[in-house]
């Protein structure tokens, strides 16, 4: 069974950074690109970035490019979001995605002082 | 940036009626388009890929078409569990882009 499981969500303060964590498992990590989605509350679906197998490839939408770093642990099965510069507009709930056919529960980001 | 276009913003229906969801491309994506369904407080899970194929699990009654840039999902014989939110994307070219989302009331 695949699963994606995210973690490192929660508080935080404006500006700072914060890092997410996805836990893939039931699938051959390595052999699948690997991406993020973000939804503000009440509103729609947010692409944020692709990653490739070998991490060679990485898109990302233009307007968190110089804000949001995707990167993946093969040998872990783990990929990575980090987010620096947060702000209050970067509150949502984080979804790692098999793009496009899992997703994981998601994990909750809330930026405020 | 591709554009996704998708209409009605909501829609209320009742028990056994069909429904169709548009999403207008802002240029060809040749098929690449995918149909999720989400819950309240659930993440999105696929119903239709590359425009018309469905998702193992998915009940029959969902369908995908597709005219030019216009992409339509039908369902048909609404359930009581298809009240969702239902949302198009795009996955020819990057970023790739949502549509903004349909929600479905069930009268």
């Amino acid at each position: 069974e695949v699963k994606l499981v995210e973690s490192g969500g929660g508080l935080v303060q404006p500006g700072r950074s914060l890092k997410l964590s996805c836990a893939a498992s039931g699938f051959s990590f390595n052999d699948y690109w690997m991406g993020w989605v973000r939804q503000a509350p009440g509103k729609g679906l947010e692409w944020i970035g692709e990653i490739n197998q070998d991490s060679s490839t990485i898109n990302y939408t233009p307007s968190l490019k110089d804000k949001f770093t995707i990167s993946r642990d093969n040998a872990q099965n783990t990929l990575y979001l980090q987010m620096s510069k947060l702000g209050s507009e970067d509150t949502a709930i984080y979804y790692c995605a098999r793009p496009r056919q899992y997703w994981g529960q998601g994990v909750m980001v809330t930026v405020s002082s | 940036d591709i554009q996704m276009t998708q209409s009605p913003a909501s829609l209320s229906a009742s028990l056994g009626e069909t429904v169709t969801i548009e999403c207008l491309a802002s240029e060809d994506i040749y098929s690449n388009l995918a149909w999720y369904q989400q819950k309240p407080g659930k993440s999105p899970q696929l119903l239709i890929y590359d425009a018309s194929s469905l998702q193992d699990g998915v009940p029959s009654r969902f369908s995908g078409s597709e005219s030019g840039t216009q992409y339509s999902l039908e369902i048909n014989s609404l359930q009581s569990e298809d009240a969702a939110t239902y949302f198009c994307q795009q996955h020819h070219d990057y970023p790739r882009t949502f549509g903004g989302g349909t929600k479905l009331e069930l009268k």
